[in-house]
């Protein structure tokens, strides 16, 4: 079992709906989690992070979190051809360096 | 320019070669980290530092090299490449412990052949 665990996709959502991202993690300790987008090409960029249980909101984005359940999602609402990305959800196991990385799911928002 | 810069954006190599892979920060951060991303896997952490002269291993650390002499500045190097180092490699960095705000640069496309 993958540490960090994400539906490859891709995610087809059309302009205006939101799109729902979701991630699993194996490990129990777990601390932070973060989501970036990664645009064809270029480099992750952080869009979300997320430390204790709940939702988290920032403008259209929204990351849940369930340490019981050892699962972590993002909601894009209102979403638009340019959230269309591949989004890695990252998970740090105890606080320091190892920050673990799902291979990511591509979204695209049809116009 | 401010921000986190590698060189080069593309390279190939041959079997064998040394090859370093540079990463250059204006930030001044104290944690600086080396991924590769390939299809499939994510991005894999090779080695990571938390200051000058303070590096350590990550997930995927065999057949690489780093070192960190000043605060600034975090090669890679290949020691000898091998095909299945073909990769895309990133550097990143963060001004604290757990990636709170990692940064990453623009990559570096490498090709061994």
């Amino acid at each position: 079992q993958k540490e960090v665990e994400q539906n490859s996709g891709p995610l087809s959502v059309p302009e205006g709906a939101i799109a729902s991202l979701n991630c699993t993690y194996s490990d129990r300790v777990s601390q932070s989690f973060f989501w970036y987008r990664q645009y064809s090409g270029k480099s992750p960029e952080l869009i979300m992070s997320i430390y204790s249980n709940g939702d988290k909101e920032d403008g259209r984005f929204t990351a849940q979190l369930n340490k019981a359940s050892q699962y972590v999602s993002l909601l894009i609402r209102d979403s638009q051809p340019s959230d269309s990305a591949t989004y890695l959800c990252a998970v740090n196991m105890t606080g320091g360096f190892k920050t673990i990385f799902g291979a990511g799911t591509r979204l695209f928002v049809k116009a | 320019d401010a921000g986190i810069t590698q060189s080069p954006r593309y390279k190939i190599t041959e079997t064998g070669r040394q090859v370093t892979l540079m990463c250059h920060q204006t930030w001044s951060h104290s944690y600086m980290f080396w991924y590769r991303q390939d299809l499939g896997h994510g991005l894999r952490l090779i080695y990571y530092s938390a200051a000058a002269d303070i590096t350590d291993k990550g997930e995927v650390p065999d057949g690489y090299v780093v070192s960190r002499s000043k605060t600034e500045n975090f090669p890679l190097t290949l020691e000898s490449a091998t095909r299945s180092q073909t990769s895309v490699y990133f550097c990143a960095s963060s001004p604290r412990q757990g990636h709170a705000e990692a940064f990453f640069g623009q990559g570096t496309r490498l090709t061994v052949v």
